[in-house]
């Protein structure tokens, strides 16, 4: 299995645009994580879907952002519009069931300027 | 505010010395894991303990648990320069599969 896959690996983009992040999960992972690392606030979860329906949104810092996943194998988390303060890495993570490891994408590495 | 917190926030230490990590959390939890996380990677699992054990072996790798002080350390046995990384407790409160991750210690190897 090729892992989760997230895309793309750097975003570079400007104040007010759109952004979209994607997640391939692992194959047969029930479960799907979003995540958010910056220097001052660590490691984040964001949102969390498990069978495609979002469980736990409450770490979604603002309305611009949101996250789908339209099937057990693709995720999006946008965010519209973004701002300096969006610049982090974003993780997209899965899991084969509650109370399992989970497994990380490589990240994006998101620059808003 | 995070569940677990790590100490030290980094540490530093001679190739073949034992690393030790220390996390703290404040509720109970149904299992703590630990993380690695290489420079500009992402996170890889290491060990997941229950909250009914208390220690796990894996490799060079040893975790323990005590409810009791709400604590878990991380032994890193005969490091390697390539152990060099940062690691992270994560707490399971309920077993639902939401983790809360700790700051982190930065673990630095020399050769």
């Amino acid at each position: 299995d090729a892992g989760v896959i997230q895309s793309p690996r750097h975003e570079v983009t400007e104040m007010g645009q759109e952004v979209t992040l994607r997640c391939k999960p692992i194959s047969g992972h029930d479960y799907l994580f979003w995540y958010r690392q910056t220097m001052m606030r660590g490691l984040e979860l964001l949102i969390y879907f498990n069978n495609n329906v979002p469980i736990d949104d409450s770490g979604m810092p603002e309305d611009r952002f949101s996250a789908k996943m339209p099937n057990a194998s693709f995720s999006t988390l946008k965010i519209q519009p973004s701002e300096p303060r969006d610049s982090a890495v974003y993780f997209c993570a899965s899991s084969p069931g509650g109370g399992h490891e989970q497994f990380f994408g490589p990240g994006t590495r998101l620059t808003v300027l | 505010s995070q569940q677990g917190e790590e100490d030290p926030q980094a540490l530093s230490i001679q190739e073949g010395e034992n690393a030790t990590m220390n996390c703290s959390y404040k509720t109970s939890i149904n299992n703590l894991q630990w993380y690695r996380q290489n420079s500009g990677r992402g996170l890889v699992h290491l060990i997941l303990i229950r909250s009914n054990e208390r220690e796990k072996h894996s490799g060079r790798l040893r975790v323990t648990l005590d409810t009791s002080k709400k604590s878990s350390s991380l032994l890193i046995t005969a490091s390697r320069a390539a152990d060099t990384a940062s690691y992270f407790c994560a707490t399971d409160m309920n077993a639902g599969n939401m983790l809360t991750f700790g700051g982190g210690t930065r673990l630095m190897v020399k050769p």
